[in-house]
This record gives C-alpha cells, structure tokens and sequence, in this order.
C-alpha cells in the first residue's frame, strides 16, 4: 500500500532557528512530491514541487529536497518565524499524477 | 480571480439530516477531490473525479455522495448514514502539466459541526 510517513509529529522551535520536518514514502509508481503548508482553519498551500531528477528546490527561506533511490524528502526552514507555524504536509503523487498520497503533517510551533 | 470556492465556511447540521457542501474551480483543471480532516489525522479522500460524469470512491466514501454534471463543479453530500460527520472537509483540483507536475490547489475548507 502507498505510504507517506512524517517526522517528527510535532516540532517547537524558537524564531530565529533553523528546522527540517522529513517525509518517506512508499508510492510507487512515482510522479512528484509537494510540500504544502496549512494554516489553522485554512486549505493547504504549495511550498514546492519536485519530480523524479529534482533533488533540491528552494522558495525563500524554505529548501525541499528529494532522494528518489532511499524514497525520502526533506523540509528545511531557514530562520523561522512566528508566521511559519503551520502544519507541513508531504504529498506524493502517483502515477500519472492524480492519485495523491498524504502525510499526516508535522505541527510546527515557533515561539518567541 | 482564478481558483477553488469553497462554501460555507461553517456548516451546522442536526442529526440525521443531509447536508451539502460546494466546490467550484474557475482553473480548468479536470479532476477534483474532497478530503476530509480530523485533529492529529492526515486527510483522508472521500470521492475524486477526474472527468465530468465520472468519479470515485476514495478510502471512507461510505455516507457521502458526489456529483460531477459540469467540470468547474463538485458537491458534496454528507447523508444521514455517515455515522461521524463532525470534520473539516477540504477540496482541490489538479491537472496534470508536462514532466509529470501535478499541480494540485485546495479549498479554504468547510467545518461542518453535528449538534
């Protein structure tokens, strides 16, 4: 069965610091890998988007990155801020890409 | 503007009541989703569609229902049969671009309430 497994499940940093949130997936076939960003109350936003021959991509202070041969991803956030407290969700699309697989998220707190 | 309504945003149904939740997209995209959330839980697909007049069960279709008559539109009803129905529910759209890029975009979401 495909599986997207996160970690860690809830994360507490403090602003200014530095922090990776980490996906691995069974999917299979692969098509791409997304990580959205979810507010409170509010639908999912798109961070990144990485197909099978990205290994890295950037969207500000946020970095992704993709290892497609051990089937693991990476969220690292560069000087966190209040704002970044969010839910983190990992998707991994298969196929032909409409059938997406969900993480449950990481729950990240950044405090003063 | 260019993207996916979702209506409303606060929903309070009684007891064995039917209940439907709105969904339209202005982005073209073919195929649609609904999710539903629930605290400390990853979303869970109830039904997607990836053409008019056609869908499919997700992994907890049982006491919802869908309908796909127009491409910009997906509803959701939420029968009396669904035995837990307090949630945040959340659509999306996605198509399918070149190499392999589904770019995929959600709803504000619904909370509906059973009181």
């Amino acid at each position: 069965k495909n599986q997207v497994e996160q970690s860690p499940q809830s994360l507490i940093i403090l602003e200014g610091k530095n922090c990776t949130l980490q996906c691995n997936y069974t999917v299979s076939p692969f098509s791409n890998l997304r990580w959205y960003k979810q507010d409170t109350g509010r639908g999912p936003v798109s961070l990144t988007i990485m197909t099978f021959s990205e290994n890295t991509k950037s969207n500000g202070r946020y970095t992704a990155t993709l290892d497609a041969d051990t089937k693991q991803s990476s969220l690292h956030i560069t000087a966190s801020q209040l704002s970044d407290s969010a839910s983190y969700i990992c998707v991994v699309s298969e196929g032909s890409g409409y059938a997406l697989n969900f993480g449950k998220g990481t729950s990240l707190l950044v405090t003063p | 503007d260019g993207g996916i309504t979702q209506s409303p945003k606060y929903l309070f149904r009684k007891e064995g009541q039917n209940v439907t939740l709105s969904c339209e997209q202005n982005l073209n995209h073919d195929a649609m989703y609904w999710y539903r959330q629930d605290p400390g839980q990853g979303l869970r697909l109830i039904y997607y569609s990836q053409i008019v007049n056609d869908f499919q069960k997700g992994d907890i279709a049982e006491g919802y229902s869908v309908s796909r008559e127009k491409k910009e539109s997906f509803p959701l009803t939420v029968t009396s049969a669904q035995k837990n129905p307090t949630a945040f529910y959340l659509c999306a759209s996605s198509i399918t671009g070149t190499g392999g890029r589904t770019e995929a975009f959600f709803g504000q979401g619904t909370r509906l309430t059973v009181v």
